[in-house]
């Protein structure tokens, strides 16, 4: 088995900050996704990525980046956080010809 | 509008009940449906997915799934505590792979 960290856990930003969140996997999958889960509506994918170095557009990328410099790990850049901003990043992979997404714990954001 | 929606929104069942939640998506055409169990704190895992008209049956779980009304259910046999979490419903795959559209959710709670 294997597992995806998320860091941090809990992120507190100020509005107009460039916010920076990380995540690892060991499970050496070739694809990683970011999602944002906002409460009473469904994950939205934010940026995914297939391989090293690769980046693809999800639904929701504005107002934001992504990064894949290895292959373990995926990191997204909120570029400038929104006042009153309350959501939890997930990120997840895949991958071994599966098509079964697997999740880290999340990182919550809140900006003040 | 979602591209998936589930009803209800919240589902309290006694210990030992059948607990039964829906989901209407909007492709016929998506390679499969899948069902996401997330506790708080936790990214979603993976329970069952069906990619044929009619259903599967894996332990306490039943999902039914028809294409031509574009609906899909899941049934939890024998319902425990354990089981209280937010149910996900996820359409899509195949070349997409993790590019799912989710729904946002019924929260299950099963009271001892």
């Amino acid at each position: 088995g294997g597992i995806i960290t998320q860091t941090p856990k809990f992120l507190i930003g100020q509005e107009g900050q460039k916010l920076t969140l990380k995540c690892q996997q060991n499970f050496n999958h070739d694809t990683m996704y970011w999602y944002r889960q906002d409460s009473g509506k469904g994950l939205r994918l934010i940026y995914y990525s297939i391989t090293e170095n690769d980046l693809q557009k999800g639904d929701l990328s504005e107002g934001y980046d992504a990064s894949r410099e290895k292959k373990s790990s995926f990191s997204l850049t909120v570029t400038s956080a929104q006042k009153n901003e309350m959501a939890v990043f997930l990120c997840a992979s895949t991958g071994g010809g599966q098509n079964t997404l697997y999740f880290g714990a999340g990182t919550r954001l809140s900006v003040l | 509008q979602e591209k998936v929606q589930q009803s209800p929104e919240s589902l309290i069942v006694p210990e030992g009940a059948m607990s039964s939640l829906n989901c209407t998506f909007s492709n016929s055409a998506s390679q499969s449906i899948w069902w996401y169990q997330q506790h708080p704190g936790k990214g979603p895992e993976a329970l069952i997915s069906i990619f044929s008209n009619g259903n599967k049956k894996e332990g306490r779980l039943t999902v039914y799934l028809n294409r031509a009304s574009l609906h899909v259910s899941l049934h939890i046999r024998d319902s425990q505590p354990s089981d209280s979490a937010v149910y996900l419903c996820a359409e899509g795959g195949g070349s997409a792979l993790g590019r799912l559209h989710f729904g946002a959710g019924t929260q299950l709670i099963v009271i001892p």
